[in-house]
């Protein structure tokens, strides 16, 4: 079946520095792949999307790129604010189904 | 502004005791889902509806049932609370074929 394998936290960085979340699935065909970002006391709400192999992914400064030969969806960026603090999804869909598979979250502190 | 709404944000309530967590969306959105968040984040589906009278059982077995009458409600109901089934459950919906899930705030049940 379908899974999503992400790298598991917490991870506590300095304001400014580099992230990275190593996210890779399992899936058969062409899934599309999703970041879910969760602050605290919140629903999850979508960061960012590809559905095509070598599709980027972007928003609020994060990306992420669709790499197929490799089944993975890596979040990044460059600089982390304070505010940026919060629990990362990796997940999947597929077939058109909005059936999500998530990953198990990453919990992210970010300190001044 | 469209939203999904869940209710209440926090409930503690006794053994035994039937509880019912409401959820309605103003998007007009067809497919609405339950997820429930165990204390290590991870996300599993347990119920999902694609439209009025539709309800099916997700990946993960659950002794709650949906009921699904009007397309922007979609409450989840216990008949007899146990510590187990304290959590948090994540209400979202998604328009037809648009691949996205929009999540409410999320409803936290302890059960004493």
């Amino acid at each position: 079946g379908n899974s999503v394998t992400q790298m598991e936290g917490p991870v506590t960085l300095s304001e400014e520095a580099f992230l990275t979340i190593n996210c890779t699935y399992t899936a058969t065909g062409y899934p599309s792949l999703f970041w879910y970002v969760q602050y605290p006391g919140e629903g999850l709400q979508l960061l960012l999307k590809a559905t095509k192999a070598d599709d980027k992914g972007s928003n609020k400064g994060f990306e992420a790129t669709y790499r197929k030969e490799t089944t993975s969806f890596h979040l990044e960026k460059g600089s982390v604010q304070v505010s940026d603090s919060a629990v990362y999804f990796c997940a999947l869909s597929q077939g058109g189904s909005e059936k999500l598979v998530f990953g198990k979250g990453m919990k992210l502190t970010v300190n001044p | 502004e469209a939203d999904i709404y869940q209710t209440p944000r926090y409930l503690v309530i006794g053994t035994g005791k039937k509880i019912t967590l409401e959820c309605s969306q103003t998007m007009g959105h067809d497919k609405m889902y339950w997820y429930q968040q165990d204390p290590g984040m991870e996300l599993h589906l347990i119920h999902y509806s694609y439209g009025v009278n539709s309800t099916e059982k997700g990946d993960l077995s659950s002794e709650s049932t949906v009921s699904r009458i009007r397309t922007e409600h979609f409450p989840l109901t216990l008949e007899s609370a146990r510590p187990s089934h304290t959590s948090q459950y994540l209400c979202a919906s998604s328009d037809a074929g648009a691949n996205v899930l929009t999540f409410g705030a999320g409803s936290r049940l302890t059960v004493l």
